[in-house]
């Protein structure tokens, strides 16, 4: 398994301003992801974070609105720029862990209220 | 495309009832399929994966290929089992779908006393 945390587990932001969420894992994982759980909604993922490399963006998603980075294999952080009140949600950070069967866990949440 | 249908947004049951949250979906290829759960004031975690074939906390879930279904049960709920559930499909496809998760909208379960 791995243990995943979050900062800051939850902010209120004024409208225009920008937050970056850190993700860091207790061990190294090859995939980590992150999503978005607005309102009484599902999780839709964001963006894969690679290593190395930039991060690969979902439909929807573009990396001047969410950048990301991946700077090792325990470590990412995902920034939610010039924000507006849509932009009110969870965020998670997710890593895939392989063990003969990969599995994907999940950090706590940064819970974002945007004003 | 992918897709994960949980039709029930809500479900109530009694303590002691049987229960099944329904999870279909829809993928070209061979798909791996997942049980998320949340509890209240708790992080998404795995329940289970169709993989394992597993039984855990008494849930069981069999991926029906035919009828495109991966439906969570448990023959007699406890309260303890309230929480939000989730289906997940795993996309094991190349490329960018490689290793992300597609969820449900999720169903909130709640087991009355």
């Amino acid at each position: 398994s791995a243990v995943i945390s979050q900062k800051p587990s939850r902010d209120i932001c004024q409208r225009g301003t920008s937050l970056t969420i850190q993700c860091q894992v207790d061990s190294q994982v090859t995939m980590m992801f992150w999503y978005r759980q607005q309102p009484g909604q599902s999780l839709t993922l964001i963006a894969t974070a690679n290593q190395g490399s930039e991060a690969t963006y979902e439909s929807g998603f573009v990396i001047d609105k969410f950048p990301i980075s991946r700077p090792n294999l325990t470590f990412s952080t995902l920034t939610v720029s010039n924000m507006s009140p849509e932009d009110s949600s969870i965020y998670l950070c997710s890593v895939g862990v392989a063990g003969g069967q990969e599995t994907q866990y999940f950090g706590p949440g940064t819970r974002l209220l945007v004003l | 495309a992918q897709r994960v249908t949980q039709p029930e947004k809500l479900l109530s049951v009694f303590k002691g009832a049987p229960v099944e949250l329904k999870c279909n979906y829809s993928y070209s290829g061979s798909p791996e399929l997942f049980w998320y759960v949340q509890y209240s004031r708790q992080r998404l975690q795995l329940l289970l994966r169709h993989i394992s074939r597993e039984s855990i906390k008494g849930f069981t879930a069999d991926l029906n290929k035919g009828e495109t279904s991966f439906h969570l049960k448990k023959p007699f709920a406890q309260e303890e089992d309230s929480a939000m559930y989730y289906c997940a499909l795993r996309g094991t496809g190349g490329g960018s779908t490689l290793g992300r998760l597609y969820f449900g909208r999720g169903t909130q379960l709640t087991v009355w006393p």
